[in-house]
């Protein structure tokens, strides 16, 4: 059964940078883009963007461009969302999750996101 | 971008059927696709993929979820409530170019 596996809890003062990570199979992270939501205390899903690993496209929702980073290490089959400098508003727990991209006869199919890492809660506190 | 409007909670007896909305106050939902999907969250747990392309259940999802789309409101319907369904339920749709967005999400209670 696939999986995707976040890094661990963090807790950071406003300011810092960090980086998370997901990391999955190779078949994944060839056929699949790569999404981040975020969950924030008591508040619903928030789509933030996602990378094609194949080729490294991002793509960022208008809320979360310029605010954070996703990137791609493909030997690692690992994905990456960061900050430069959080925010104690940045404090949620994030997931990522898989959704599956196939071209037919030159249009693209997506499909939902289907396998989701366990989150990863990051708490920005002074 | 686009917003998808869910009611914030629907609620209903064992047994009985609800439904739950999800409209696009911009545009037809789904992007001019079907690219509707719904997600499942219990409480503390990760989301799980309910429904895609608006009406199709990935393997495993019981045939008691089902999806309908008319115009710009997509539509998720549980019917045989049981104890089990309350969760919180999110639609998310594409909205163009590799983005998507989710509804509010709704809170389901089962009575």
């Amino acid at each position: 059964e696939e999986r995707l596996v976040q890094s661990g809890a963090e807790v950071k003062k406003p300011g810092e940078s960090l980086k998370i990570s997901c990391k999955g199979s190779e078949d994944t992270f060839t056929n699949y883009w790569i999404g981040w939501v975020r969950l924030m205390p008591g508040k619903g899903l928030e789509w933030m963007g996602a990378i094609f690993p194949r080729d490294s496209e991002t793509r960022y929702s208008p809320s979360s461009e310029g605010q954070v980073s996703i990137s791609v290490d493909r030997s690692m089959n690992t994905a990456y969302l960061q900050w430069r400098s959080l925010k104690t508003s940045d404090t949620a727990t994030y997931y990522c999750a898989r959704r599956k991209m196939e071209i037919v006869d030159t249009r693209v199919y997506y499909y939902g996101m289907d396998v989701w890492g366990q989150g990863t809660t990051v708490t920005v506190s002074s | 971008q686009s917003a998808l409007t869910q009611p914030r909670s629907v609620s209903g007896s064992p047994g009985q059927s609800v439904t739950i909305s999800c409209t696009d106050t911009s545009s037809d939902v789904g992007g001019g696709y079907d690219y509707v999907s719904w997600y499942q969250q219990h409480p503390g747990k990760t989301p799980k993929l309910i429904l895609y392309d608006v009406n199709k259940r990935p393997s495993g999802v019981p045939d008691h979820f089902s999806g309908s789309k008319s115009g710009n409101t997509a539509s998720l319907t549980i019917s045989g409530l049981q104890a089990e369904h309350e969760a919180d339920y999110y639609c998310c749709s594409y909205v163009g170019n590799y983005v998507w967005v989710f509804g509010g999400g709704t809170k389901l209670t089962v009575l």
